[in-house]
């Protein structure tokens, strides 16, 4: 069973630039999160996607967005990086929700750490 | 909405100490609660979880954690501690919505003296 990958592991990016970071869910899993974490702090919940629709939404600007594919894959893209956007970039997969109320287990990778000069 | 505080940024134990590390949640509905383990430069791994049922759970590498509505807590410990279980531990939580939205605490990172 593949476990849930990311990629790139680290990159360095300038103020202003855009990046984009790449999530291959765990096999079985139709629901991917996303989360931010920055130095010595937990993860913060920016959004989920359940069968390649946007789930829920945590407490970030429009300038991060994301995407899942057929195969349940994901991407974050987020524009205009600002100095603050330095954090490690979690992506957690999930059995998903039928209907109603899911497990809340989640995956997680290994992250993405950003660093915005 | 839910939220998440635990007690103590940093926790330094002795090897074969008990290990307890606090967590407080608050949730206008009824919880699921886990804890989550992160070893450096690592995603997040799966501790234990509480859904529903008995409120003392078990989870991996000798910890558990008891589930107390009275005291919206969701405290983890574990018997003796280990050089391995340095880490840094998160509490959280998630509620009766339709998605898996898992809201985390700050975390509490723990330390082993030999």
């Amino acid at each position: 069973e593949t476990g849930v990958t990311q990629s790139p592991t680290h990159l360095i990016k300038t103020r202003g630039q855009q990046v984009t970071l790449r999530c291959s869910s765990q096999s079985g899993h139709n629901t991917v999160s996303w989360y931010q974490q920055a130095l010595g702090q937990g993860p913060q919940f920016i959004f989920q996607y359940y069968r390649e629709e946007e789930n829920g939404r945590g407490n970030f600007p429009p300038r991060f967005s994301g995407l899942q594919f057929p195969n349940y894959s994901s991407e974050l893209n987020v524009n205009a990086l600002e100095l603050d956007d330095s954090a490690l970039y979690l992506c957690a997969s999930s059995p998903g929700v039928a209907g109603g109320r899911g497990t809340g287990e989640l995956f997680f990778g290994e992250g993405s750490r950003l660093t915005v000069l | 909405a839910q939220s998440v505080t635990q007690l103590g940024s940093h926790v330094s134990v002795s090897e074969g100490a008990l290990v307890l590390l606090r967590c407080n949640y608050s949730s206008s509905v009824p919880p699921y609660l886990f804890w989550y383990v992160q070893y450096p430069n690592q995603g997040l791994q799966l501790l234990l979880k509480y859904t529903t049922g008995a409120t003392l759970v078990k989870g991996i590498n000798g910890f558990e954690a008891e589930f107390k509505k009275s005291e919206t807590s969701f405290h983890l410990t574990k018997p003796s501690a280990h050089m391995s279980d340095a880490a840094e531990y998160f509490c959280a939580v998630s509620a009766a919505t339709s998605y898996d939205k898992v809201i985390f605490g700050p975390g509490t990172s723990l330390s082993v003296i030999p």
